[in-house]
């Protein structure tokens, strides 16, 4: 089946340190990947996504590359924000599924000042 | 340009009463899915609807649950009489006709059901 596993959280970070979160999918077709943040009390925002192997995705200073070989869609960004604090959650469809969503579990970060 | 809209924000209804719970998808947008997000287990894939049609159901519990998308006017998801077990966080979002963004959904800001 069609499954994500992310890495469980909550990961806390100080404001400017590295952030990585970890994603692996498994997949019966070729599918998109993306990656989705939610603010307390609030709906699910894209973040970014790729559609290929080897594409990145980017935007707001987060990025992740799509990796067939390994299966992954790492999230990194070089120096967070306490305003980055929230629930990220990777996630992947497919077309032959009509493109419905597949969600990791989310992972809860926390950035502190 | 508006986002994708839901109301009512918040639900309260006691066991045995019905929910209903309205979605209007940003403009221009003519596929919908419902999702929800129950405590403990993360955001799960309900029904996805275009209009006047049903394309996958298969996240929908057999019994209770149903879900529309009119010609005219909002989705609705439709819960009867509804159990503690319902009360969650439902999630619609709906996705660009273009082929190219069609796999980017945009979701509203949600319902949060409960029930007492």
């Amino acid at each position: 089946g069609n499954s994500v596993t992310q890495m469980e959280g909550p990961v806390t970070l100080s404001e400017e340190a590295f952030l990585t979160i970890n994603c692996t999918y498994t997949a019966t077709g070729y599918p998109s990947l993306f990656w989705y943040v939610q603010y307390p009390g609030e709906g699910l925002q894209l973040l970014l996504k790729a559609t290929k192997a080897d594409d990145k995705g980017s935007n707001k200073g987060f990025e992740a590359t799509y990796r067939k070989e390994t299966t992954s869609f790492h999230l990194e960004k070089g120096s967070v924000q306490v305003s980055d604090s929230a629930v990220y959650f990777c996630a992947l469809s497919l077309i032959e599924y009509g493109n419905k969503l597949v969600f990791g579990a989310g992972t809860i970060l926390r950035v502190k000042s | 340009n508006a986002g994708v809209m839901q109301n009512p924000r918040h639900l309260v209804r006691r066991r045995g009463q019905e929910a209903r719970l309205r979605c209007s998808p940003m403009k221009g947008h003519s596929h919908v899915y419902w999702y929800r997000q129950l405590p403990e287990e993360g955001l799960k894939f309900m029904v996805y609807l275009q209009k006047e049609n049903i394309i996958d159901e298969s996240g929908m519990p057999k019994e209770r649950f149903s879900a529309e998308f009119p010609k005219e006017g909002p989705s609705i998801l439709r819960i009867q009489q509804v159990v503690r077990g319902d009360s969650a966080a439902y999630f619609c979002a709906s996705s660009p006709p273009s082929r190219a963004r069609a796999d980017e959904q945009y979701f509203g800001p949600g319902t949060r059901l409960t029930v007492t």
